[in-house]
């Protein structure tokens, strides 16, 4: 069975540090995987995706399958940047599955 | 161009009702998935629909079931309504399949449902 695990619920870190939020996956083969964002008040969008090797708002974040991680970094988190933010994976049997989220606050 | 539109937004049932929630993706999309939103299980998938046919389902039971029309628009039915069914329930649209790319899906705001 395939899981994406969000370790931490809350998260809070000051305006211009750097921020990681982690995310660990369970899945034998090779994952897709996504990084979503629910701004206050706002519709849960797309934030990256592995295979685009994007930066979005200044966010990266590396597939390391080792570690079967998907952490999502910023070096200079902006109040901006407070959210919700999930993790997801889609496998082989092309569900989409999603961790718990982690709640970041960016406070000035 | 319009987004994802859900409706109703909000609703009240009681246990043993039956409810019906509606999807409008954007225009063009032909892949509508939806979500059960709880503050226990996170966002859970239920089913996703393309071009009217049922690609993938959730570990939901038969209670829940969802059909597509031709137009791409997307209804999700819950009978026998438990109180445990009060959740957001989300609905997201995409161009192509979720099982056929890594593609964007793009959300609606959700129909928030309780049940009595």
């Amino acid at each position: 069975a395939q899981r994406v695990t969000q370790p931490e619920k809350l998260l809070s870190v000051f305006k211009g540090a750097p921020v990681e939020l982690k995310c660990n996956y369970s899945y034998s083969g090779s994952p897709e995987l996504f990084w979503y964002v629910q701004y206050s008040r706002q519709r849960l969008q797309l934030l990256l995706r592995h295979i685009s090797r994007e930066s979005i708002k200044g966010f990266t974040a590396d597939l390391n399958k080792g570690e079967t991680s998907f952490h999502l970094k910023k070096p200079f988190a902006q109040e901006e940047d407070s959210a919700m933010y999930y993790c997801a994976l889609i496998g082989s049997n092309y569900k989409l599955t999603f961790g718990k989220g982690t709640l970041l606050t960016v406070n000035p | 161009k319009a987004g994802v539109t859900q409706t109703p937004r909000y609703l009240i049932k009681t246990r043993g009702q039956q409810v019906t929630l509606s999807c409008s993706p954007i225009s063009g999309h032909r892949s509508v998935s939806w979500y059960q939103q709880t503050p226990g299980q996170g966002l859970q998938f239920l089913f996703e629909y393309f071009s009217e046919t049922q690609r993938n389902k959730g570990n939901f039971p038969g209670r829940f079931s969802g059909r597509q029309f031709s137009n791409s628009r997307s209804e999700m039915n819950v009978s026998t309504l438990e109180l445990g069914d009060s959740a957001l329930y989300l609905c997201a649209s995409s161009f192509l399949s979720v099982a056929g790319v890594a593609g964007e899906l793009f959300f609606g705001e959700g129909s928030r449902l309780t049940v009595l």
